[in-house]
């Protein structure tokens, strides 16, 4: 069974810390993604990458940045959290090479920054 | 830059009704997803409609698209509580490197 994961469901962060959000994928994916979703704004794209270190910023990268140091693993990272930056945060991967282009998803972190 | 949008944004109907949501999309594609979220989870893909074809059936689910109208339908039938969810559309960005998705359509199905 094909799996990505999100190592929190949920956080509660200050104001002005450094939060690293991780997501780890098991099927051998080349493309990782990093979404936020807002109520009223849907699904978002913050960063993905398409190989190791390899990272494009998607339509909201200010404020966050990346780190992709093996294929399994894609980390998402705010570097001064804001109270703007409470959301949910979804993790996907895929493959489009190897197999459709179908998105699988992490089931989600959702961020309170307080 | 979204490339879907879905409509409605809400739709609430009965056990066994059909529903049916529409996406509409702004560039050329190749393929056209939709996706299915519960509440507060991840999301889980449930069809995919590839730009040369004009109808798709998975189970209760039939997906139809339409390239000139850039306009795509997933219509749920005999619709089950269970069906209750937010759906999305999705398509690739131009560089086919990354999914844009729509707002959404929340559906509600009462018992």
């Amino acid at each position: 069974d094909v799996k990505v994961t999100q190592s929190s469901r949920y956080l509660v962060k200050r104001t002005g810390e450094k939060v690293f959000l991780e997501c780890v994928q098991d099927m051998d994916h080349e493309n990782m993604f990093w979404y936020r979703q807002d109520p009223g704004l849907g699904l978002r794209l913050i960063y993905f990458s398409y190989d190791v270190k390899m990272k494009e910023k998607g339509d909201i990268p200010e404020g966050y940045s990346v780190s992709r140091e093996k294929k399994e693993r894609f980390s998402l990272i705010l570097e001064s959290a804001s109270t703007n930056q409470t959301s949910m945060y979804l993790c996907a991967s895929r493959s489009p090479v190897t197999g459709g282009p179908e998105a699988f998803f992490g089931q989600g972190t959702r961020l309170t920054v307080v | 830059s979204q490339q879907g949008e879905e409509d409605p944004q809400a739709l609430s109907i009965q056990e066994g009704e059909n529903a049916t949501m529409n996406c509409s999309y702004k560039t050329s594609i190749n393929n056209l997803q939709w996706y299915r979220q519960n509440s507060g989870r991840g999301l889980v893909h449930l069809i995919l409609i590839r730009s040369n074809e004009r109808e798709k059936h998975s189970g209760r689910l039939r997906v139809t698209l339409d390239t000139s109208k850039k306009s795509s339908s997933l219509l749920i039938t005999a619709s089950r509580a269970a069906d209750t969810a937010s759906y999305f559309c999705a398509t690739d960005t131009q560089a086919g490197t990354a999914l844009i998705f729509g707002k959404g359509t929340t559906l509600s199905v009462s018992s």
